[in-house]
């Protein structure tokens, strides 16, 4: 079965560290990426998405991910956090093009002002 | 606001109670999504369909669930005979047709059940 895992559940940060999300999935074949982020009280929204082309994808509010292929993973960074930041990060799979996202578990992320 | 809408936001329910939760994709949206979420976890998908037709179902989805969309256009949720174990958020979200890339999935802020 296709999985996915986030390596973390919670991390605190302080306003300007560098940040690194682990995500790793498990199936073989062709994959589409995402990074979802839910601010407290609101909606999923979409941070990146890899589908094909450069592995490394610039999302919004400078954040990226890597897709490293040979091992499966697909990290999520970001230079310099901010306490507006804080907030639980999903990472999920699709296989083809539209298919049901399978997401990781999350990782909320507290950032200290 | 023109995002994916759920109605009602919260709803508590005794056990052994039927409920019913809608959603209201973005228009033009044709594929509609649900997905449940619990304490700790990721959402996990429950069942899609394009336009109306209903083309993917979780084996999470037991026969006391049952989902249509039967206009192409909102979609009902529907829970019979509640149990403890229901109790989550139930989050739709909607998507585009390809036209180019990969479309992305629009969230609602979630129908949160407790089931008590």
């Amino acid at each position: 079965a296709q999985s996915v895992s986030q390596h973390n559940h919670h991390v605190i940060l302080s306003e300007a560290a560098s940040l690194e999300l682990g995500c790793n999935y498990s199936y073989g074949g062709t994959v589409n990426l995402f990074w979802y982020v839910q601010y407290p009280g609101q909606h999923l929204q979409l941070l990146l998405k890899y589908f094909s082309g450069d592995p490394l994808v610039k999302g919004i509010k400078g954040f990226e991910a890597e897709f490293i292929k040979s091992k499966f993973s697909f990290n999520l960074r970001k230079p310099s956090v901010q306490w507006s930041d804080t907030a639980e990060y999903f990472c999920a799979v699709t296989r083809g093009y539209g298919n049901k996202l399978v997401f990781g578990a999350g990782t909320i992320l507290r950032v200290k002002s | 606001d023109t995002g994916v809408s759920q109605d009602p936001r919260h709803k508590i329910t005794k056990r052994g109670q039927n409920v019913t939760f809608r959603c209201d994709p973005i228009s033009e949206h044709n594929r509609l999504y649900w997905y449940r979420q619990t304490l700790g976890q990721g959402p996990e998908f429950l069942t899609y369909f394009q336009n109306e037709a209903q083309l993917e179902k979780s084996r999470l989805l037991s026969d006391r669930f049952s989902a249509e969309r039967p206009k192409g256009s909102f979609s009902t949720l529907e829970i019979q005979r509640t149990e403890q174990g229901d109790s989550a958020m139930y989050l739709c979200a909607s998507s585009a047709p390809a036209r180019q890339g990969l479309p992305e999935a629009f969230f609602g802020q979630g129908t949160r059940l407790t089931v008590v």
